[in-house]
């Protein structure tokens, strides 16, 4: 158990629809990463959040949007969904200090299937 | 930009053999960190063994072990005595070092451990 907890493990919907997953970061962490796998496109980071700010941002569309909240969990919001973003998306832990590279731990998965 | 791969899609090994998962990366930076993660059937991913660019060193984690060739960019693992619950799909990661940064996956290695 890496202590990183994402809800729902699975999640079933239909296209144009949008949902909500959530990740709680493992205490004391304070960067929170989001990324998404899927079979043609393979593991690709999407968005990465520090202490409440965005920090980075990789390739995520414009249907998708996440926040972090000051508790420090964070939300990833999709929407409008089509059938190729069924996937699984993982968040992702780390201390995120300003100066080193903190090993990332990552939660267990949302499975998004989109009929 | 980051490039990892990972040339071997498939690899298979007998129970208490040793198997050695090949990776390569390509970067102009010299400050960076390697990772190797595994998923197994469950789909969670799970750190597995990381490297400092800056150590010569090999890591070194219980039957894992890596072999570091910076000036070829080359990081293989090498499993030891390999156990049935070793099979899963391993990956190759790269990060920049510093703040704000994301993980760079490799399109991964699926290792089946044979009874």
């Amino acid at each position: 158990d890496s202590g990183v907890t994402q809800t729902p493990k699975h999640l079933i919907t239909a296209t144009g629809q949008r949902v909500t997953l959530r990740c709680s970061p493992r205490s004391g962490d304070l960067s929170v990463y989001w990324y998404q796998q899927s079979l043609d496109q393979g593991l690709q980071f999407l968005i990465q959040y520090y202490n409440g700010e965005e920090r980075a941002k990789g390739n995520i569309l414009e249907r998708f949007s996440a926040q972090q909240f000051p508790d420090l969990h964070s939300e990833l919001n999709l929407s409008s969904l089509e059938l190729g973003d069924s996937a699984l998306y993982f968040c992702a832990s780390s201390k995120g200090t300003a100066t080193n590279t903190d090993t990332q731990y990552f939660g267990p998965g949302t499975r998004l299937t989109v009929l | 930009a980051q490039t990892v791969t990972q040339s071997q899609p498939e690899m298979s090994v007998q129970e208490a053999e040793t198997v050695t998962l090949s990776c390569t990366y390509d970067t102009s930076e010299s400050n960076y960190y390697l990772f190797w993660y595994k998923q197994p059937p469950s789909r969670q991913m799970i750190l597995v063994i990381r490297q400092e660019a800056y150590k010569q060193q090999n890591a070194t984690e219980n039957r894992f072990s890596v072999n570091f060739q910076k000036a070829a960019k080359s990081f293989s693992l090498k499993i030891s005595d390999s156990q049935l619950g070793d099979t899963a799909m391993y990956f190759c990661a790269f990060i920049l070092s510093g703040s704000a940064r994301q993980l760079t996956f490799g399109s991964g290695t699926q290792l089946t451990v044979l009874p």
